[in-house]
C-alpha cells in the first residue's frame, strides 16, 4: 500500500517477555519516527531515524527499548523484559525529509502487557 | 523539556457551530502542524504552517502560526459529525513534539 504500515496491529504479551514491533514507511521517505501514545495523551517522541542511523534517540525511556533500521527502510522497535507500564499504542511515522517534514502516521501497534 | 499546552481539553458543541482551539509553548518552533486522530487510527495531518504570522486554510479548517512562534490556533467552521475526534498540535524544532489534544464532541 501507499501508506505507513505497522505490524502487528495488536500484541498481548506477559510481563517479562520480549516484543518486536515493525514499521514499513512510505516508499522514498528517508525519515522514520517512533512515538508512544498512552490513553488520553498525545504521541510521545521515542526515536527518529534519518536513513539507517538513529539521529535522535533521546525519547527512549530506558535501555529496555531499542530500535533499528538496518537498510534505511523498514524499522523494528524492540522492547525487552516488558513491564505493565509499557502498555500503550506505538505509532510509527515517516516523512520525506525530517524533522521539518510533515509526518505521515501508520495506524499503530497496540501493546498490552499483562 | 519542551511542552505544548492545548486548550480546551474537551469541547461539546452543536452541529453547525464554529470551533476554535489553540496551542501554546514556552519554546519557539519553526513549524507548527495540526493533526486529527480518530479512534483506533494514527493521526492524520490537517494543516502545516511554516512561517510566523502565516494563515492557512484547508476547506473548513483555518490555522495560524503565531507571530511570537510560540503559539498556533485552529478554527473549524460549520462543524459536521465527522469532525468528531482528537485534534493535536505539534511543534517542530529539532524534533516534533505533540500536545495532549483537544477532544471534540458534537451533541446530537
Amino acid at each position: 500500500g501507499a501508506g505507513v504500515s505497522q505490524t502487528p496491529s495488536n500484541k498481548v504479551t506477559e510481563k517479562g517477555k520480549y516484543v518486536e514491533l515493525r514499521c514499513d514507511p512510505i516508499s522514498g521517505h528517508t525519515a522514520l519516527y517512533w512515538y508512544r501514545q498512552s490513553l488520553g495523551q498525545g504521541p510521545e517522541f521515542l526515536i527518529y531515524f534519518q536513513g539507517t542511523g538513529a539521529a535522535d534517540d533521546s525519547g527512549l525511556p530506558n535501555d529496555r527499548f531499542f530500535a533499528v533500521r538496518p537498510e534505511g527502510s523498514v524499522s523494528t522497535l524492540k522492547i525487552q523484559r516488558t513491564e505493565r507500564g509499557d502498555s500503550a499504542m506505538y505509532l510509527c511515522a515517516s516523512s520525506l525529509a525530517g524533522p521539518t517534514g510533515e509526518l505521515f502516521f501508520g495506524e499503530g501497534s497496540r501493546l498490552t502487557v499483562l | 523539556g519542551q511542552q505544548l499546552n492545548q486548550s480546551p481539553q474537551s469541547m461539546f458543541i452543536q452541529e453547525g457551530e464554529d470551533v476554535s482551539m489553540n496551542c501554546t509553548s514556552s519554546s519557539i518552533f519553526n513549524t507548527w502542524l495540526w493533526y486529527k486522530q480518530d479512534p483506533g487510527e494514527g493521526p492524520v495531518l490537517l494543516i502545516a504552517l511554516y512561517k510566523a504570522g502565516e494563515l492557512t486554510s484547508n476547506g473548513r479548517l483555518t490555522a495560524q502560526f503565531g507571530i511570537t512562534r510560540k503559539d498556533s490556533f485552529l478554527n473549524i467552521s460549520a462543524s459536521i459529525p465527522s469532525d468528531v475526534g482528537i485534534y493535536f498540535c505539534a511543534g517542530v524544532d529539532d524534533k516534533i513534539i505533540f500536545g495532549k489534544g483537544t477532544r471534540l464532541h458534537i451533541l446530537p
